[in-house]
This record gives structure tokens, sequence and C-alpha cells, in this order.
């Protein structure tokens, strides 16, 4: 069982926006601003498209965005393209040396 | 440009060893912390900890100590993920990934992984 809690799968046709939620506790999404979220396809290596809750890394397209309210935060991904089809992860740093998971959400472009 | 490149595939015993390397291309590693993350077959991402590159100073996430070493070869620079007593949980992608230096606890570059498969 992950640390974090995600929707196991997510769903929109191209176009739609789609947000995909990640709840942790007030020991780690809760209490720091470092929640990234990471794009994986299917036999590649994840990729960063959020990190410090909203910031964008260099390259990745403006339709990814972070957002944090509480415990919980969440990627939405607006004007949904083909290739956003992937898993993606959220992580958030938890205090002295941890450094926690979800456990994934599988986005499907209808 | 910035390239973190595994060590291919291993297929072990139960109780053997296997070490895994990271080359790295593109950048000072000294500037960046190495991480290494531990993904089992249709799982999240485990966070296994994280190597000082400028001394070789290993910090391990709970879960991975004992069987776990994080380690460099200087003359090449080269980071290393040695896990002993193998055994069948064990079975997993292993990525080394860079700490960026944009923010803390967020890798931007990710080696490809390397699978290591645990099976008698």
């Amino acid at each position: 069982q992950s640390a974090l809690t995600q929707p196991p799968s997510a769903s929109g046709s191209p176009g739609q926006s789609v947000t995909i939620s990640c709840t942790g506790t007030s020991a780690d999404i809760g209490a720091y601003n470092y929640v990234s979220w990471y794009q994986q396809h299917p036999g590649k290596a994840p990729k960063a498209v959020i990190y410090g809750v909203t910031k964008r890394p260099s390259g990745v397209p403006e339709r990814f965005s972070g957002s944090k309210s509480g415990n919980t935060a969440s990627l939405t991904v607006s004007g949904l393209q083909p290739e956003d089809e992937a898993d993606y992860y959220c992580s958030s740093y938890a205090g002295r040396n941890k450094l926690l998971f979800g456990g994934g959400t599988k986005l499907t472009v209808l | 440009q910035v390239q973190m490149v595994q060590s291919g595939s291993e297929l072990k015993e139960p109780g053997a060893s296997v070490k895994i390397s990271c080359k790295t291309f593109g950048f000072t590693l000294s500037d960046h912390a190495l991480n290494w993350v531990r993904q089992a077959p249709g799982q999240g991402p485990e966070w296994m900890g994280w190597m000082d590159t400028n001394n070789a100073n290993p910090t391990y996430a709970q879960g991975f100590t004992g069987r776990f070493v994080f380690s460099m070869d200087w003359p090449v620079r080269t980071p290393y993920l040695q896990i002993s007593s193998l055994k069948a949980e064990d079975t997993a992608f292993y990525y080394c990934a860079r700490g960026s230096r944009l923010a803390d606890n967020y890798f931007d570059y990710w080696g490809q992984g390397t699978l290591v498969t645990v099976r008698s």
C-alpha cells in the first residue's frame, strides 16, 4: 500500500480537462511544498511534469498545472492530447529523509 | 545533453548479489544528489535513498538498510547500487535519478531503468 493515495484511473476526451488527486497527511503534503508529479509511458522512465507543487519543468506544456489544498495535491491536464495517455505518480517530501510516492493513476484519453 | 545510462537487465537466483551502474553525461555529477528509486511491476515508485556525490556519503530510506549499498567508482565517477542476499520481492526496475538544483526533493533526469529479476 502506497503512502500517498491516488485514484487508480482517470479519463477524458481530447481537448477536455482532467484532474488527478493525491491525498496525503499533515506530515507530508500538508507540511511541505515539495510535491512533484511524474508522467510515465509504458516501458519508459518517469518524467517530471510538475515540481514544487505548481512549477513546470522546462519543456513541459502549459496544459499541465499543479495545486495543493491542505493534505491533497492535484494535477490538472487541460486540453487533453493523445500523448498525455500515461501513468501519473505524485510524490511528496515527508521530513527526516523520507520521500513518498503515490500508487499511480492511469490516464486514458478516450 | 544530460543523460543517465544504466547497466542492463539482470536475472539472479535468490541469495545472489547484483550491482547496477549509472553512468552520467552532460553535467557535473558533484553538483547534484544521486537518488535511487525502485519500482516493482505494476506498482508505484519507492524512493530508496540518495548519495552525496561529493563524498559518496549515502542516506538510505526506511526499508532499504542492510542489503542495499550506494557507492561510487571514483576514477570514472560512476555511481553504483549493490543489492545483496536477493529475494524474489526485489524483482523490480531500479532507477537512478538526478536531484534537481532548482528545488529540493525533485528528480529532473532519470536513467532508463535496470530490470532485476530474482527467481530460482
